[in-house]
């Protein structure tokens, strides 16, 4: 069946360093990757989706490409902010479908300190 | 934006009680979703739904039943509430855009 890999749980970084969260995925059919992120108390929110093979996808200085090659969605930033502290979870769209049910990494706890 | 509201946002119930979380969205979207998080399991689906009258197991729908008696509401119940079942739920909504918008979450605690 479908499923996501995130394989750090917590990654402490000081900030105006890069960052990157690994997201690898299996499915039987070509992918609709997304990332969420969580922030303390708050609900989790969109923040990047891609379907398309080797582009890259922007948002709030976040990025990632999807490479269908080595079935993966790494989120990075190349300078993180106090702010970006959160909970970030990579997610993979059921039957290769937009609007399939989403299956969720366990999610990558963002640490970042002065 | 679109708005899912939660209630309660917190909840402490005895083991063996009947617990119903209620979810409103003011969006109307056709899907409705209810998951259940845990630390080192990231987010799980419990039950979902396509449209009022439907309802739909997800990956982890053993003790949880739900209910989607309108558009707007969708209800996860907790027939006789147990200690594992503790955990943060969030509903979401979602139609056609391909995101899902998420509610503030219950936390619920099952003593």
């Amino acid at each position: 069946g479908d499923s996501v890999t995130q394989t750090e749980g917590l990654v402490t970084l000081t900030k105006g360093l890069p960052v990157m969260l690994n997201c690898t995925y299996q499915t039987t059919y070509s992918p609709f990757l997304f990332w969420y992120v969580q922030h303390l108390n708050e609900a989790p929110k969109l923040l990047l989706k891609s379907s398309t093979d080797n582009k890259r996808t922007e948002h709030q200085g976040f990025y990632a490409t999807l490479h269908k090659s080595s079935s993966s969605f790494h989120l990075q930033k190349s300078s993180v902010q106090l702010s970006d502290s959160a909970l970030y979870f990579c997610a993979l769209s059921e039957g290769g479908s937009a609007l399939g049910r989403l299956h969720f990494g366990a999610g990558t706890q963002l640490i970042v300190i002065p | 934006e679109a708005a899912v509201t939660q209630s309660p946002r917190n909840k402490v119930a005895v083991t063996g009680g009947k617990v119903t979380l209620s979810c409103n969205q003011t969006n109307n979207h056709n899907n409705m979703y209810w998951y259940r998080q845990d630390t080192g399991h990231g987010l799980r689906l419990i039950h979902y739904s396509y449209g009022a009258g439907s309802t739909e197991k997800g990956d982890i729908p053993d003790g949880y039943k739900a209910s989607r008696p309108s558009q707007e509401n969708f209800s996860l119940i907790l027939e006789l509430a147990t200690p594992s079942q503790t955990s943060v739920y969030f509903c979401a909504s979602g139609q056609g855009d391909e995101r899902l918008f998420f509610g503030h979450g219950t936390k619920l605690s099952v003593l």
